[in-house]
């Protein structure tokens, strides 16, 4: 199995521009989660999906990030408008919800809005 | 209560020695307790994992250590090796609903000198 796949690994964005952020789950993986990874607050779930349906977005920081999981091969979270202090490295997992190691993190996408 | 408190913040070691990071936490109702290894550039990866029916689990020189009655685990890692330097997270899950929203510590960046 390839893994969790993420793209891209880097974007560079001006303030105010849309980003786009990509994941491909393990396949029979139900569950898939989105966090965030920054030294001051290190790593923070945004929001996860069961089934491709989201049931938890409290940790979305607000209005301006939303993630959508169109198939169980497939999320996105975008961020429209983007400002410097949504740079960080954005990190998607997926598990199956029930083996002890079934949760596994993909490599992450650096975001850099200057 | 969704707390985990990890320390400490930066560990340093002599190779061959044994490297000890420890957590806690308050929400009784956490019972899936992983621990993940983090490289540069990487995404946290899964290293070894316990559910506080049993107090301890080893695998290799990792051994995680369980008291349910502290509300306390902590990772050993013998015989650390130069490989070994990584930023190491402790992170607690509670099961049901809640499946899947892991609660981070603030991690550990270690280091093992040659």
């Amino acid at each position: 199995d390839a893994g969790v796949i993420q793209s891209p690994r880097h974007e560079v964005t001006e303030m105010g521009q849309e980003v786009t952020l990509r994941c491909k789950p393990i396949s029979g993986h139900d569950y898939l989660f989105w966090y965030r990874q920054t030294m001051m607050r290190g790593l923070e779930l945004l929001i996860y999906f069961n089934n491709n349906v989201p049931i938890d977005d409290s940790g979305m920081p607000e209005d301006r990030f939303s993630a959508k999981m169109p198939n169980a091969s497939f999320s996105t979270l975008k961020i429209q408008p983007s400002e410097p202090r949504d740079s960080a490295v954005y990190f998607c997992a997926s598990s199956d919800g029930r083996s002890l190691y079934g949760y596994t993190f993909g490599s992450g996408t650096r975001l850099t809005v200057v | 209560q969704q707390q985990v408190k990890q320390s400490p913040q930066s560990l340093i070691v002599q190779k061959g020695g044994i490297s000890i990071i420890n957590c806690a936490y308050e929400n009784t109702a956490f019972d899936y307790f992983p621990w993940y290894q983090q490289f540069p550039g990487k995404g946290p990866a899964l290293l070894i994992a316990i559910r506080p029916d049993v107090s301890e689990k080893k695998e290799g020189r990792f051994t995680i250590s369980f008291n349910k009655s502290a509300k306390q685990f902590s990772l050993h890692i013998m015989d650390s090796q130069p490989g070994d330097s990584a930023t190491y997270f402790c992170a607690a899950d509670r099961g049901g609903t809640s499946y899947g929203k892991l609660t981070f510590g603030q991690g550990t960046i270690l280091t093992v000198h040659p």
